[in-house]
């Protein structure tokens, strides 16, 4: 089972920063948390991954409270093409390679 | 091409029959995914591949499911008397290697009659 709990979706208008939230307060010390999210007909595609600290990357930043049981995806300046499954995972990065997916937040950016 | 690719993207089969679903991941990269996705789930995990062999092929459902992978490159996931069940998206990622980013495919459904 997802070891994750998102809700099962959300709407942001264009232009706003989107911001997902995920909780996952049963993280083991060694588990990194994840991001992927998966437009339309399409693969899942990474978007950013943390341990500890806050991370920030091209496409989001990534918010991660002091107990690290719950973190926060960002997308500062929400498009069109932002519409997606957007999928928080953790992941131990030194034993299984395997993704568990849950069911994710659909996103709606509305125009 | 630059990503990973899998064919057919589409294939319609008869309850009982056979069916084989290619992926070709990026070049280089040692490990090999394969996933399954119903309609409004999230991907599940079905096996994955080091190298040519199969280090974990705990998702797969049952034993009409086998996938393999003879040269470390290109692998065949291979679906015997298929079932209605079986219809999904089956997608395919690969990695550098275990720890590192999985690049997906654009998946191939599978459509069982």
């Amino acid at each position: 089972d997802a070891k994750t709990t998102q809700p099962p979706s959300m709407d942001c208008a264009e232009g706003r920063a989107a911001n997902l939230p995920c909780n996952h307060s049963t993280i083991s010390g060694n588990e990194y948390v994840y991001w992927y999210r998966q437009i339309h007909s399409q693969g899942p595609q990474y978007i950013i991954h943390g341990l500890k600290n806050n991370e920030t990357n091209e496409m989001a930043s990534l918010i991660i409270t002091e107990d690290r049981k719950s973190s926060t995806l960002i997308l500062p300046h929400a498009t069109l093409r932002d519409t997606a499954v957007y999928y928080c995972i953790v992941r131990v990065m030194n034993r299984d390679d395997k993704i568990i997916f849950g069911k994710g937040t659909r996103l709606h950016i509305l125009p | 091409g630059a990503g990973v690719s899998q064919t057919p993207s589409n294939k319609v089969t008869e309850k009982g029959k056979y069916v084989e679903l290619r992926c070709d991941p990026i070049s280089g990269h040692t490990a090999l995914y394969w996933y399954r996705q119903s309609l409004g789930q999230g991907p599940e995990f079905l096996i994955y591949f080091q190298g040519t062999g199969a280090a974990d092929d705990s998702g797969l459902p049952n034993d009409r499911f086998f996938a393999v992978r003879p040269e470390g490159s290109v692998s065949t996931l291979k679906i015997q008397r298929t079932e209605r069940g079986d219809s999904a998206v089956y997608l395919c990622a690969s990695s550098l290697g275990i720890h590192n980013e999985q690049f997906f495919g654009p998946g191939t459904r599978l459509t069982v009659l």
